[in-house]
């Protein structure tokens, strides 16, 4: 079945240095949808960003990722980290055939961003 | 719009007690989703309904646990004899109507304590 590897189980970084949360991902189908959910502490789990396209940049709030099909990859970047960036990221995939339109999602990443 | 709003917040139970858990999604959402998030396992899929019909239960441990949705205004998981390992936050989602690009909108979550 489609699996989502989120290799990093915490990230933590100086405020302003660049973030990138690596995400890779298995599925047997050419038609895959992913994404990256942010959960900040006390809210939600909500979108960042998501893309289908390969090799498109997909930018969102500051973010950006580019799903690489060759790769199976699909890392999370930001140029420059907050504070406020400070949250459990979270990657996922779906795909029209295989998984009946659930999302599955990677272990997820805690991103620490210190002053 | 409230959002996809899930009771109670918090839970707690003791071993072999049942618990259940609500969610009600946004409305005019058709599919509705069910996640198990912890440490260890990041989230977890569950199971999922498309207008009020079980879409997809693979996530579901299959001797303890049920899920309903028998209007489209709620959404019930209920876990009999419930144990320490089933400790977690259980978070609710809804989309649209299930397709694999869309958002999923998440709930807050209820946090199962299992003594």
């Amino acid at each position: 079945g489609d699996s989502v590897t989120q290799k990093e189980g915490l990230v933590t970084l100086t405020e302003g240095l660049p973030v990138m949360l690596n995400c890779t991902y298995q599925t047997i189908y050419s038609n895959a949808f992913l994404f990256w959910y942010v959960h900040y502490l006390n809210e939600s789990p909500r979108l960042l960003l998501k893309s289908s396209t390969d090799n498109k940049r997909t930018e969102h709030q500051g973010f950006h990722a580019t799903l690489h099909k060759s790769s199976s990859s699909f890392h999370l970047q930001k140029s420059s980290a907050q504070l406020s960036d400070s949250a459990l990221y979270y990657c996922a995939l779906s795909d029209r055939a295989s998984s009946g339109q659930k999302l599955v999602f990677g272990q997820g990443t805690i991103l620490k961003v210190y002053l | 719009n409230a959002g996809v709003i899930q009771t109670p917040r918090h839970k707690v139970t003791g071993k072999g007690q049942e618990a259940t858990l609500w969610c009600e999604p946004i409305s005019g959402h058709s599919a509705v989703f069910w996640y198990r998030q912890t440490i260890v396992q990041g989230l977890e899929f569950l199971t999922y309904f498309r207008n009020q019909a079980p879409i997809d239960d693979s996530g579901m441990p299959k001797e303890r646990f049920s899920a309903q949705m028998p209007n489209q205004s709620h959404s019930t998981l209920k876990i009999q004899s419930t144990q320490p390992q089933d400790s977690a936050v259980y978070l609710c989602a809804s989309s649209l109507e299930g397709g694999p690009a869309e958002t999923l909108y998440f709930g807050s979550g209820t946090r199962l304590t299992v003594l």
